[in-house]
């Protein structure tokens, strides 16, 4: 079952540029993960945002986890062509005790040099 | 160097034929996960794993089989059965139930001729 949607599904901008990224998901969670991929390889973590935090920030990283509308956003500033991947966000699965997550379809990014 | 290793990077299979995935993780984690990705699709869970010789079914589980002997390795068995086995397979572990994050493998992209 699908729990986070990202969107867009693809994104193409200029270096230098912000990038962002959104994911919906349905049911009430007590955290939510994003994970980027590049090409071919395993997923790498980038951040976790717990529900009572409202925005965090890593570097030039900042989400944002609005819960009464199930919505996080992924902003990246000031992109490089380094940043072009594929971006997850993963939510726990059954109340996250067990630790599984479910992860949506993903956010094609391509950043131009 | 700590993380977790597949192997192999490709894997070609016969109709028909059984193959065996290799995860190692040498990070003492507890959990440990095995994905399939298909082209723009997100991950979808195939087996876990909390703690040595025990395993769960995921969402996929079907055609495929795993063991967990060791800690450190959590081997996947794609079976005849499996009736469209071409995919990109990652492993993943968790350090434990207190932590959220997985780490990953760099996958094994098997191709059935």
């Amino acid at each position: 079952s699908q729990q986070g949607e990202e969107d867009p599904q693809a994104l193409s901008i200029q270096e230098g540029e912000n990038a962002t990224m959104n994911c919906s998901y349905k049911t009430s969670i007590n955290n939510l993960q994003w994970y980027r991929q590049n090409s071919g390889r395993g997923l790498v973590h980038l951040i976790l945002i717990r529900s009572n935090e409202r925005e965090k920030h890593s570097g030039r990283l900042r989400v944002t986890l609005d819960t009464s509308k199930k919505s996080s956003s992924l902003l990246i500033t000031a992109s490089r062509a380094a940043d072009t991947a594929s971006y997850f966000c993963a939510t726990p699965r059954g109340g996250g005790s067990q630790g599984n997550l479910i992860f949506g379809k993903g956010t094609k990014l391509s950043v131009k040099p | 160097d700590g993380g977790i290793t597949q192997s192999p990077k490709y894997l070609f299979r016969k109709e028909g034929q059984n193959v065996t995935l290799s995860c190692e993780q040498n990070l003492n984690h507890d959990a440990m996960y095995w994905y399939r990705q298909d082209p723009g699709q997100g991950l979808r869970l195939i087996y876990y794993s909390q703690i040595v010789n025990d395993f769960q079914k995921g969402d996929i589980a079907e055609g495929y089989s795993v063991s967990r002997e060791k800690k450190e390795s959590f081997p996947l068995t794609v079976t005849s059965a499996q009736k469209n086995p071409t995919a990109f397979y990652l492993c993943a572990s968790r350090r434990s139930v207190a932590y959220n994050e997985q780490f990953f493998g760099p996958g094994t992209r098997l191709t059935v001729l």
